[in-house]
């Protein structure tokens, strides 16, 4: 357990519809970030918060948004779901902006 | 566009062989290298990272390279083991950006 919560595991979901991922970082760390794994493109940066205010935004689309709340969970909302969309989503967490420790991930597979 | 490029793709080594992975980077500010290790329906997890200021870093049967100059870095893996058959990642990052990934190499090693 690497102290870094996701959920949910899987995500099956039709294409047009709205779906979030939550994601409880580890004990003490203040930013969140929210990366996309597919099998083609590798792990890519979406977006970073730290300590509730946005950091960095990599490449996220206009469908997609997140927000860290003050308890510092995050959660990443994805809209107007297209089968491109399937992947799997992980976020990570980190104190400073060394260090960062990964959760399982959310495999989300849009039909 | 890709910032730090990894090869190869995928390798097969034998049992007690020394698979090397190698990246290169473009990027000068990046002053954090980590190499991550990923496990089917795992996220990414830490093996072992080095600054720029040193040429080597070994941990256990891991060693990192370094290369400023060619702006290249490689994981070696020292009598390597069927348990270490996983995807293997580097990564970059500097200052307060978030880091940034190659694509993966997927790694087998048959006994």
């Amino acid at each position: 357990d690497s102290g870094v919560t996701q959920t949910p595991k899987h995500l099956i979901t039709a294409t047009g519809q709205r779906v979030t991922l939550r994601c409880s970082p580890r004990s003490g760390d203040l930013s969140v970030y929210w990366y996309q794994q597919s099998l083609d493109q590798g792990l890519q940066f979406l977006i970073q918060y730290y300590n509730g205010e946005e950091r960095a935004k990599g490449n996220i689309l206009e469908r997609f948004s997140a927000q860290q709340f003050p308890d510092l969970h995050s959660e990443l909302n994805l809209s107007s779901l297209e089968l491109g969309d399937s992947a799997l989503y992980f976020c990570a967490s980190s104190f400073e902006n060394y260090g960062y420790t990964f959760g399982s991930g959310t495999r989300l597979t849009v039909v | 566009q890709q910032q730090v490029k990894q090869s190869p793709q995928s390798l097969i080594v034998q049992k007690g062989g020394i698979p090397i992975i190698n990246c290169a980077y473009e990027n000068t500010a990046f002053d954090y290298f980590p190499w991550y290790q990923q496990f089917p329906g795992k996220g990414p997890a830490l093996l072992i990272a080095i600054r720029p200021d040193v040429s080597e870093k070994k941990e256990g049967r891991f060693t990192i390279s370094f290369n400023k100059s060619a702006k290249q870095f490689s994981l070696h893996i020292m009598d390597s083991q069927p348990g270490d058959s996983a995807t293997y990642f580097c990564a970059a990052l500097s200052g307060n950006t978030p880091l940034v990934f190659g694509k993966g190499t997927r790694l087998s090693v048959i006994a």
